[in-house]
C-alpha cells in the first residue's frame, strides 16, 4: 500500500513555464515532508522539506505548498530550466516514529528548451 | 566531503550466487537504510539501522540481509538472488535529531544496478 501518492508520473514543460508536481498521504502522523530530486545515474538528493507548522515554504525557484486539512503537498518549480530536468520524489515521515521515510512514486519532469 | 560509498556500481549474477552489495558512510550517522527503485514504484526501503547491532525490517525485506557490525558500514546481503531482485539499490545515511530542517536529512549512496540472471 503505498503510503505517499504522487502526481503525475511524467511531466513536459517549457523552459520558463512552471512545473507543478502532487503528493498526497493518508497517515495524520506525518510530520516532515520532503522532497528529492534525482539525476540519472545519482542517487536522490534532498531538495526542499517543510513541517506541517507552515503552508509554505521557498527556496529559490522552488516553493512546497502544504495543505494540513487536505492532506496535500506539492512543489512548485517556477521558471523551469532545462537543468531542472530529473526525477522528483516526495516523502513523509513521522519524526516521533522510526523516522522511516515513506516515498512517493517519482515524478519524471522533462523541461524543453 | 560527506559521503555514502556503495560497491559496485554495478553487478550481474546469476540465479542463486550469494552476494554482497557494501555501503559506508563517513558522517558518524546512527541511522542507515537500503532502499530498492523500480519503474513506477519509486524507492521502497528493504531494511534500517537505527544504531549498531540495531536493525529492522522495511516494506520489501524478502529475500534480504543486512548486518551492522560498525557505524559506518551496512551492507546488504542477498543469499540466493533471483530474477526478481533485479533492480537498482541504493543505501542511505540520514542525519537525525528533529530539532530542524537541517536535520532528518537522507545521504543517499550513487547506487548499484543489480541484473540477476
Amino acid at each position: 500500500q503505498q503510503q505517499v501518492k504522487q502526481s503525475p508520473q511524467s511531466l513536459i514543460v517549457q523552459k520558463g513555464g512552471i512545473s507543478i508536481i502532487n503528493c498526497a498521504y493518508e497517515n495524520t502522523a506525518f510530520d516532515y515532508f520532503p522532497w528529492y530530486q534525482q539525476f540519472p545515474g545519482k542517487g536522490p538528493a534532498l531538495l526542499i522539506a517543510i513541517r506541517p507548522d507552515v503552508s509554505e515554504k521557498k527556496e529559490g525557484r522552488f516553493t512546497i505548498s502544504f495543505n494540513k486539512s487536505a492532506k496535500q503537498f506539492s512543489l512548485h518549480i517556477m521558471d523551469s530550466q532545462p537543468g531542472d530536468s530529473a526525477t522528483y520524489f516526495c516523502a513523509a515521515s513521522n519524526s516521533a516514529g522510526a523516522n522511516n521515510l515513506f516515498f512517493g512514486t517519482g515524478t519524471r519532469l522533462t523541461v524543453i528548451p | 566531503e560527506a559521503q555514502v560509498t556503495q560497491n559496485p556500481r554495478y553487478l550481474i549474477t546469476v540465479t542463486g550466487k550469494k552476494l554482497t552489495v557494501t555501503c559506508s558512510q563517513n558522517m558518524n550517522h546512527e541511522y542507515m537504510s537500503w532502499y530498492r527503485q523500480d519503474p513506477g514504484l519509486g524507492l521502497r526501503q528493504i531494511y534500517y539501522s537505527m544504531n549498531v547491532e540495531v536493525t529492522d525490517k522495511g516494506d520489501v525485506p524478502e529475500g534480504y540481509k543486512v548486518s551492522r557490525k560498525e557505524k559506518r558500514n551496512f551492507p546488504l546481503i542477498l543469499e540466493s538472488p533471483s530474477p526478481n531482485q533485479t533492480s537498482l539499490y541504493f543505501c542511505a545515511s540520514t542525519s537525525t535529531g528533529f530539532a530542524s530542517l537541517a536535520k532528518n536529512i537522507q545521504y543517499f549512496g550513487a547506487g548499484t544496478r543489480l541484473s540477476v540472471l
